[in-house]
């Protein structure tokens, strides 16, 4: 059964810092692995997909590597901003089935 | 339509009673998926669909809980006889395909069930 875990359960700082956001997976065996965003009350927010053959993705502030053989991923934001305050979900997908992480929360201080 | 929609955003209901949460998908997404948020517990899969059919149902928590899917859009999922243990944040998602390493699944805002 795949497993992940995500590290820090939650992070605060100051806007301008740079976040750093750590997921892990038990089953190397994926089809690719997709960070989301969570808003309080709201749905999920697809923010970047990695496939299982490729390192890494970036979307504006946004960057997501993955490192297949040893299970980690890692989701970096640059230069955060209160907006940036959210819970942000990794989950790695077997095909049809994606198993989440418990998340990582983060506020961002103005 | 331009997103994924479900239907009741918010639903309150006696301990016993049975209920039924809807989910219309992104028009042209063949994949539909069903996964349920607990407090405590993340996020766990239910139930996907491709086209009208469940090829795996394992997730369902209990033979209280059933879904279909018709027409190959709008899907619902009915919970009999709630439990305290169904209140849970029920969000629906749905894809294009599946078996593509690029799928982006696309979710719902969810439906909020509270059994009392």
């Amino acid at each position: 059964k795949q497993e992940v875990t995500q590290i820090p359960a939650a992070l605060s700082v100051p806007e301008g810092e740079n976040l750093v956001l750590n997921c892990s997976f038990t089953d190397s065996a994926i089809y690719n692995l997709q960070w989301f965003r969570q808003d309080p009350g709201k749905g999920l927010t697809s923010l970047l997909l990695i496939q299982s053959s490729q390192r890494e993705q970036t979307s504006g502030r946004l960057n997501a590597s993955l490192d297949k053989s040893s299970g980690r991923s890692t989701l970096y934001i640059a230069a955060s901003q209160p907006g940036d305050s959210a819970t942000y979900l990794c989950a790695v997908s077997n095909d049809y089935k994606l198993s989440f992480g418990a998340g990582t929360t983060v506020t961002v201080r103005a | 339509g331009a997103g994924v929609s479900q239907s009741p955003s918010n639903k309150v209901t006696e301990k016993g009673k049975d209920v039924e949460l809807r989910c219309d998908p992104i028009s042209g997404h063949t994949a539909l998926y069903w996964y349920r948020q607990s407090l405590g517990q993340g996020l766990e899969f239910l139930i996907y669909f491709q086209g009208n059919s469940a090829p795996d149902k394992s997730g369902l928590p209990s033979d209280r809980f059933s879904a279909e899917r018709t027409g190959g859009s709008v899907s619902t999922l009915t919970i009999q006889r709630t439990q305290q243990e169904d209140s849970a944040v029920y969000l629906c998602a749905s894809s294009l395909a599946v078996g593509n390493r690029a799928n982006v699944l696309t979710f719902g805002a969810g439906s909020r069930l509270t059994v009392l």
